[in-house]
């Protein structure tokens, strides 16, 4: 099946660092690729759609100059938390969609001391 | 605007009996899908089943069975047989057909498998 790798699947730098998160499709092209965050026990919320080729959408209430994403290729996007602060602490993942339901990737749990 | 609601915080079922987790979903658009997935408590989340709104039968994949009631606009998810390692927390989504095809998603269930 479709295998979307996230990494690195664990970060923890001191606050005022930026942190770049990659997000792969393996084995299909996604044209299209999605950002969540999820503060724990709670759900998944969507932060941003990136668009190969073209700026993202973010969601109402996401900043766009703290959460830059790029979505260089097909295979690839990537996700930097700018000037990261302790609040900025969460466990983030992406997804992708290929041909059938959006399939994930194994997250990363971002610690800002 | 889409939503998904999940009643149910945390439920417990006892080895090899079934289990309904329930969802209810809210929109005004006439198509639209309806996915459950897995996440275990190392974070990843995995793609249990589907049901898209013009699906004339309820979706089934091995041990998973969607109970899909359109009039009712409820989406249960079925676990037959249940195994400790179906204990994770279980998310409903809705994704509404055009545009980005963003998924909506509820609050979860946090399932427990008792030996």
């Amino acid at each position: 099946g479709a295998v979307v790798s996230q990494h690195p699947s664990r970060v923890i730098c001191k606050s005022g660092t930026s942190v770049k998160i990659e997000c792969r499709s393996l084995d299909f092209q996604a044209t299209t690729m999605f950002w969540y965050r999820q503060f724990p026990k709670q759900s998944l919320m969507l932060m941003a759609t990136s668009n190969e080729g073209s700026k993202a959408t973010y969601e109402q209430g996401v900043e766009k100059d703290k959460f830059l994403i790029n979505h260089a290729s097909l295979t690839l996007s990537t996700l930097t938390v700018t000037s990261a602060h302790p609040e900025d602490s969460s466990f983030y993942i992406c997804s992708a969609r290929g041909v059938g339901p959006q399939h994930f990737g194994d997250g990363t749990r971002l610690s800002i001391l | 605007a889409q939503k998904i609601t999940q009643t149910q915080p945390g439920m417990f079922v006892q080895e090899k009996e079934a289990v309904t987790l329930d969802c209810t979903y809210d929109t005004s658009d006439p198509s639209y899908g309806l996915f459950w997935y897995k996440q275990p408590s190392s974070g990843e989340m995995i793609f249990l089943i589907y049901q898209g709104s013009y699906d004339q039968q309820n979706a089934t994949e091995g041990r998973y069975s969607l109970n899909f009631q359109k009039a009712r606009k409820s989406a249960n998810l079925v676990i037959s047989a249940s195994q400790l390692g179906d204990s994770a927390m279980y998310f409903c989504a809705m994704k509404v057909q055009g545009g980005s095809e963003k998924l909506v998603f509820g609050k979860g269930t946090k399932l427990t498998v008792n030996p």
